[in-house]
Parts: structure tokens; C-alpha cells; sequence
């Protein structure tokens, strides 16, 4: 099992620009994440799924966006990407507890 | 939003100390309270989960307890090693699946 993976790893963009990150989990669960972290402050929930083509706001959704086509993806989309928006990016999937994915470094420049 | 908070953000304990951090949440809307432990430059792994009120898990020297009347739980770290230096992290989970984490405390063990 590769667990949760996430694609990219690292990623520089430029004002404006637009980009995907991928979330892919092989465990089969129901629930899936994503989260950003930003220094001195926790995890904070940007846009979550109960299930394939569910998806659901989380505490910081403005200018994200997400998709579940697959049980086993969970795309995060950002379409005009600003300054603000860089942060350390995490995915999870959930049965009982949440498998975390590396994390995903954004740079917007 | 809602708001869970942990206390306190930071904790500098010497090798051998006994610590307790606290994490408080709503009290409608509960599902389970799961607790993290996050090192750096690592992804967060869960220690426990918690969905009864008056909980009590353990696992080796760290244990937590729940009370969701009241809406706080309690991470307990007995004999700290420097090995457990890291972020304790502590979600809320709702019914409807929504995780909120709170900002972590983080724990220095020095030996």
C-alpha cells in the first residue's frame, strides 16, 4: 500500500497562475481532506468529501476548488493563484482515524 | 466556524517530567475527538481516537481522556523522553465529516 500520496511535492507559481494538486489514496476510504499549514498555526480544513462526487466547504475555501470523481482522488484546484495562497498543502483520508499525505510546498511568487 | 483550542501552545519539560496538555471543542455536533502527533518535516500520525464521553486510551506512556459534556479532552505524556519532543495536534470531528483542528501545542524535551 502507498498510503496517500500527493503530486506534486514542491511548486513555485506566479501571481495569477493556475494549478492542480493531486491527492491519491489506495486504502478504499470514503473520506478525503485537504488542509493547508501555515507557520505558527495547525491544520486548516480548505474543502473535504464524504464519498466519490461529494464535496463540501471547509474553514478556508475562497479560492480553492475540488473534485471527487474518483473514490480514490481528490483534486485541489487553484485558479488564480495569489501571494496568500502559499502554504504548506496537506491531504488526508479518513476511516477511523486520517492518513496524512507528505504535503505539498507552494511558493506563489 | 468552529473553534477548538489547545493549551498550552508551547511546553519546554526536562527529560523525566510528567506533562498534560488540553484540548477544548463545541459540544454539539460530536463524532470523535482524535489526537495527532505531528513531527517536523513529517505528516501528522494519529495516537488516538476518542468518540465516548469518558474515554480513556492509552498506548505505551501517553494517554488521553474525553469528556464531550463539557467539551475538553487531555493528553497526558508520563516520564517524557526527548524522543517525544514534536506538535501534539487534537481534531474535532463532526457527524457530517468535517475534521477542525486545533493550532497544537508543541512539546521540547530536553535530556
Amino acid at each position: 500500500n502507498a498510503g496517500v500520496t500527493q503530486t506534486p511535492k514542491f511548486r513555485v507559481l506566479k501571481t495569477g497562475q493556475s494549478m492542480t494538486l493531486l491527492c491519491a489514496q489506495d486504502m478504499n476510504h470514503e473520506y478525503m481532506y485537504w488542509y493547508r499549514q501555515d507557520p505558527g498555526m495547525g491544520l486548516r480544513l480548505i474543502h473535504y468529501s464524504v464519498g466519490e462526487g461529494t464535496t463540501a466547504k471547509g474553514e478556508v475555501p475562497d479560492g480553492y476548488n475540488v473534485s471527487r470523481l474518483k473514490k480514490q482522488n481528490f483534486l485541489l484546484g487553484l485558479e488564480s493563484a495569489a501571494p496568500s495562497q502559499t502554504s504548506v498543502y496537506f491531504c488526508a483520508s479518513r476511516d477511523y482515524e486520517q492518513y496524512f499525505g507528505p504535503g505539498t510546498r507552494l511558493t506563489v511568487t | 466556524i468552529l473553534n477548538v483550542e489547545q493549551s498550552p501552545q508551547s511546553l519546554h519539560v526536562q527529560e523525566g517530567d510528567s506533562t498534560n496538555f488540553t484540548c477544548s471543542f463545541p459540544s454539539s455536533n460530536f463524532y470523535a475527538l482524535h489526537w495527532y502527533r505531528w513531527e517536523t518535516a513529517k505528516s501528522p500520525k494519529a495516537l488516538f481516537v476518542m468518540t465516548l464521553n469518558g474515554d480513556e486510551k492509552k498506548k505505551g506512556r501517553i494517554s488521553a481522556t474525553l469528556n464531550t459534556k463539557e467539551g475538553y479532552s487531555y493528553l497526558y505524556i508520563k516520564g517524557s523522553q526527548p524522543e517525544d519532543s514534536a506538535t501534539y495536534l487534537c481534531a474535532f470531528n463532526t457527524n457530517a465529516g468535517k475534521s477542525t483542528f486545533g493550532d497544537g501545542t508543541t512539546l521540547t524535551v530536553k535530556p
